[in-house]
């Protein structure tokens, strides 16, 4: 069964550090792999698309990397800010661009 | 590019009524639309999927005749909460997709989603 998992479930950190995300997934194949932010009450919003021949994409803070041998891609965050506090999504796209597996999603709250 | 709008935002129903939520993908066709609901706290969880001209696919679960989808044209999908009940109360988020041939291969935008409160 193609699957997304995402770790950690929640995660609190303090104003200013980093961390990252993980996205673990068995989709085969897979045409792209998306990152979405989501703050409370709104939709989700994209943060980077990496195909599966790309290696790394970064969005100003946001930097993702993809792993196609490992099927492991994370999300790093450098030098948090209060406005990342939100849920991290992973979305992996299947090969004919037509079947969308969601993750479920990491909670962050970035604490003063 | 690829702004998907969903109206309205926010709805207090009574009831037994019956709301609908619109879907408009303003710039580009959307070929496939997906329906979420999200409970407090929880992650998205996928309703349906609808693709343009056919009948909605839904999920495991899911009420088709609770919850109608329409997806008549490439740029609207509408989501018919029937005779709605307290429980029904939740966030719910579409988004849409479509090729573009470029080397993403597609756009998948989501909506800013509608808060559905049934008193």
């Amino acid at each position: 069964k193609n699957q997304v998992e995402q770790s950690p479930q929640s995660l609190i950190i303090l104003e200013g550090k980093n961390c990252t995300l993980q996205c673990n997934y068995t989709v085969s194949p897979f045409s792209n792999l998306r990152w979405y932010k989501q703050d409370t009450g709104r939709g989700p919003v994209s943060l980077t698309i990496m195909t599966f021949s790309e290696n790394t994409k970064s969005n100003g803070r946001y930097t993702a990397t993809l792993d196609a041998d490992t099927k492991q891609s994370s999300l790093h965050i450098t030098a948090s800010q209060l406005s990342d506090s939100a849920s991290y999504i992973c979305v992996v796209i299947g090969y004919n661009f037509n079947k969308f597996y969601f993750g479920s999603g990491t909670k962050l709250n970035v604490k003063p | 590019g690829a702004v998907v709008s969903q109206h309205p935002s926010r709805v207090i129903c009574k009831s037994g009524t019956s709301v609908k939520i619109e879907c408009r993908s303003l710039d580009f066709q959307a070929t496939t639309m997906f329906w979420y609901r999200q409970f407090p706290k929880q992650s998205l969880m996928l309703m349906a999927t609808s693709n343009e001209g056919s009948k909605a696919t839904y999920e495991q679960g899911v009420e088709k005749d609770k919850f109608l989808i329409n997806h008549a044209s490439l740029t609207l999908s509408t989501l018919t909460v029937t005779s709605a009940h307290p429980e029904d109360s939740s966030f719910y988020i579409c988004s849409a997709s479509a090729l573009t041939g470029r080397g993403s291969g597609n756009v998948l935008t989501f909506g800013a989603g509608s808060r559905l409160t049934v008193l």
